[in-house]
């Protein structure tokens, strides 16, 4: 059965403190894991995907890795506006998403 | 990246009556579109797929019923929410799949989401 597992639930950081937010998976035949942000009451924006293991992806103060059992997203030195809940998941062969239950991060200036 | 609109962004209805939530893709043909229902600080759990032109595959506990979906052209598809009662208020959001690339491609981009409220 597919499955993802985001740690940690919740993730306060001062601005400037950098850290690292990680996706498990389980997954049969990876078509792509998929990050995303999602603003309170807002539909999720979508971020990065990833296909393979050893792939890396950048954009502003994000940076997404990934291999073969997991995925980290790298945040750089984090502001305020980064502050939201981050979504991982993945996609198989049953051609659906599975979602994390996601990371809520706040960033305090 | 894609642009996927929504519509209504919040809706309250009294129980028992119908409301229909709109999925449209803006800058691309969408042969496949997800509908999901979000609660309350949980991730998103799939309702149904929607195909254009044939009837959508629902999740398994997804009263097909109650949640009915139409995907009548490559830019919409809609949400009907028949009889509704208080339980049934919650986060629906669609996302639409980017298509091409081949089959590792599997891009999907989300609505702004609906918030209903049923009294």
């Amino acid at each position: 059965e597919d499955q993802v597992t985001q740690s940690p639930e919740a993730l306060r950081l001062q601005e400037g403190e950098s850290s690292s937010l990680n996706c498990s998976y389980t997954v049969s035949g990876l078509r792509g894991l998929f990050w995303y942000r999602q603003d309170p009451g807002k539909g999720p924006e979508f971020l990065f995907t990833l296909y393979s293991a050893g792939e890396e992806k950048e954009k502003e103060r994000l940076k997404a890795t990934l291999t073969k059992k997991e995925s980290f997203l790298h945040i750089t030195a984090p502001k305020p506006e980064d502050s939201a809940t981050y979504l991982c998941a993945v996609g198989g062969n049953t051609g659906k998403l599975i979602f994390g239950q996601g990371t809520t991060l706040q960033v305090k200036p | 990246g894609a642009v996927v609109s929504q519509h209504p962004s919040r809706v309250i209805c009294k129980s028992g009556t119908s409301v229909k939530i709109e999925c449209r893709s803006l800058d691309f043909q969408a042969t496949t579109m997800f509908w999901y229902r979000q609660f309350p600080k949980q991730s998103l759990m799939l309702m149904a797929t929607s195909n254009e032109g044939s009837k959508a595959t629902y999740e398994q506990g997804v009263e097909k019923d109650k949640f009915l979906i139409n995907h009548a052209s490559l830019t919409l598809s809609t949400l009907t929410v028949t009889s509704a009662h208080p339980e049934d208020s919650s986060f629906y959001i669609c996302s639409a799949r980017v298509p091409g690339g081949g089959p590792a491609r599997t891009e999907a981009f989300f609505g702004q989401g609906t918030r209903l409220t049923v009294v």
